[in-house]
């Protein structure tokens, strides 16, 4: 079973303040997904990243997959209020299917204004 | 976004109680999902349907059933619910690639 560990699995932080938070595993994914959950809602992918090393950004959001591909990082820079959610980090084995999505358990942000 | 619609949003049950929770999408997308949310466990998948009358199990399958007699319908039912089953229940759709549409999700408590 391939499992993806999320860190912190709390975070609270002033508006304007930057952070990262983290999603790792000893296994290697074909690819890397970011969702981000607001309370009451369903998650809703951010971002996908595919190659080792692979940076992308999103706005304020740089996501990052690690060389290896077996972790990636979501950097959010001046958080704003608006930045609150679950963030959540799936990974895939590359077989077409979400069928085989490895799912973190997620960060849960807060930004304070 | 695909539109997918969960129902009931919320839903409070006794022990040893049949529940179905309802998922609609009019995406005509092939691949649909069901996924329930603990605190601690993220999303684990439950019953997964690649076609119509095409289902298969996930990892937490036991004590759940599902069927899928439309493109666009897709229920799960739980056959006696248990308080175990106290969750968030989430359906979901899968776009191109492995790129997943949530609905908005059904709160049952079990009692």
């Amino acid at each position: 079973t391939q499992l993806l560990e999320q860190s912190p699995q709390f975070l609270s932080i002033q508006e304007g303040e930057n952070l990262t938070v983290y999603c790792n595993s000893s296994s290697v994914f074909s690819s890397l997904q970011w969702y981000r959950q607001e309370p009451g809602e369903g998650p809703v992918l951010l971002v996908t990243v595919v190659t080792g090393g692979e940076v992308k950004k999103l706005k304020r959001l740089t996501f990052q997959f690690g060389d290896a591909r077996k972790d990636s990082s979501l950097h959010i820079t001046a958080a704003q209020p608006g930045d609150t959610g679950l963030y959540l980090c799936a990974g895939s084995t590359g077989t077409g299917s979400a069928r085989q999505l490895t799912f973190g358990s997620g960060t849960q942000l807060t930004v304070l204004p | 976004d695909a539109g997918i619609t969960q129902s009931p949003r919320h839903k409070v049950t006794e022990t040893g109680t049949p529940v179905t929770l309802r998922c609609h999408q009019t995406e005509n997308h092939r691949y649909m999902y069901w996924y329930r949310q603990d605190p601690g466990h993220g999303l684990r998948l439950i019953h997964y349907s690649y076609g119509v009358k095409d289902t298969d199990k996930g990892e937490v399958s036991d004590g759940y059933s599902v069927s899928r007699s439309k493109t666009e319908d897709f229920l799960l039912t739980l056959e006696s619910a248990t308080s175990s089953q106290t969750s968030v229940y989430f359906c979901a759709t899968q776009g191109a690639g492995e790129k997943l549409f949530f609905g908005s999700g059904t709160q049952l408590s079990v009692l």
